[in-house]
Order: structure tokens, then sequence, then C-alpha cells
């Protein structure tokens, strides 16, 4: 158990619509990433917090948007979904903000846009 | 641009065996260098990393990596393999410009009984 919690393990929605994952990082990290992961794509980056900031950006499409609150969880809401967006999307947590950070992962939520 | 390349997409070892998985990274400066296993139905769980000093990385699970400047490698060993160890492997580069990590598409892992 990497001690960091992302909700739901599931999700099924249709195009159009828009859905919210959440991530609770482990305790005491103030650094959040989010990945979204796809058989053509890969393991991509899309956006990572610090202490409730934004710290870098990646391949985040302007659909989609993060913010990380006071308590240090982290949502991820995408919208106007599109059937290329389905992928497993994780979400990880670092005690720091910098890259050579060990990075702790969630077990993912898989998102099947219909 | 900072990029990583593992040219293995599926790699099929029998238990007791040895393992090398390959990795080549882009990179201007001396990068940070990870190795991450997924199981699966898991997230990414680190084997080891690199930053600076002895070019030889022990992690754990009895993996090792060594980083090589002059190839721009940074290749995951490991001497025996178990069948605990199928799952797939990921090289990640991170980079300070960015501050972001750059994932290789990963290589597959089968061990046979």
């Amino acid at each position: 158990d990497s001690g960091v919690t992302q909700t739901p393990k599931h999700l099924i929605t249709a195009t159009g619509q828009r859905v919210t994952l959440r991530c609770s990082p482990r305790s005491g990290d103030l650094s959040v990433y989010w990945y979204q992961q796809s058989l053509d794509q890969g393991l991509q980056f899309l956006i990572q917090y610090y202490n409730g900031e934004e710290r870098a950006k990646g391949n985040i499409l302007e659909r989609f948007s993060a913010q990380q609150f006071p308590d240090l969880h982290s949502e991820l809401n995408l919208s106007s979904l599109e059937l290329g967006d389905s992928a497993l999307y994780f979400c990880a947590s670092s005690d720091g903000p910098f890259v050579g950070e060990k990075l702790f992962f969630g077990s993912g939520t898989q998102l099947s846009v219909l | 641009a900072q990029s990583v390349t593992q040219p293995d997409i599926h790699i099929t070892v029998s238990e007791g065996a040895s393992l090398e998985l390959r990795c080549n990274y882009s990179y201007g400066a001396t990068p940070y260098l990870f190795w991450y296993v997924q199981s699966p139905g898991q997230g990414l769980q680190l084997l080891l990393k690199y930053f600076s000093g002895d070019t030889l990385v022990q992690g754990i699970k009895g993996f090792e990596a060594e980083f090589k400047r002059s190839q721009s490698s940074f290749n995951l060993r490991k001497p025996s393999v178990h069948w605990s160890d199928a799952a797939e492997y990921f090289c990640a580069v991170g980079a300070n410009t960015g501050n972001q990590f750059y994932f290789g598409t990963g290589t597959s892992l089968t061990v046979i009984p």
C-alpha cells in the first residue's frame, strides 16, 4: 500500500459528460501529480501541484483542470469527455516539490467513456 | 527535448535466468533516472533511482541499474528472476526544466516457470 488513495476506482460515463477524480496523497506529502495512462500514449504527465499551487504542467488538455485543496487532497476535473479520454488516471504524491523526489502512486481510476 | 526510450516492448525469460531491461534517455544535463514497476491493476512502485555518484545503483527486490553517460543508458538488471517479477517496467527521467517526469513506454516482462 503506497498510502495514496484514489477514488473512484472505476468510472463509466458518456461522451460530453464531466467527471471528477479524487486523490488523497500520502500523509505528509505536499506534492500531487496527475498522470494519464493509455495503450497508445503510454504514461503521460498531466499536472503537478505543490502545497496548493500549480507547480508544473504537462500534456493536459484545456478540457481538463485540477486543483489541490488546503487539506492537500487533489481533484482532476475532466469535461466534455470524448471517447479518447478513456484511460487509467493515476495520482502520485511526494514530500517535496522537486522532480527528483520519489513518487508514490495510487492504484488509479479507470475511466471508460462510452 | 527530454525523452526516454525503452526499445523492448515485451520480454520473456525463464525463472532463475538473468534479466536486463534497456533504457535510453535524451537529456541535456545529468538527469535524474528512475525505474518503476507496475503490477497488474496496481499503481507504479519505485525500484531504484539515480541522481549522482556511484553509477551502479541498487534497488529493491534484488534489482540494480547502471548509469552509462557515454551510452545515455540506464539499464535495469536482475541476476535471477522470480515468477513474481512478471510486471510492466517503466524507465523515467526527471527534468529540472519544467519540473517534469518523462516515462518510457514500458517493457512487459513475462516469466516462464
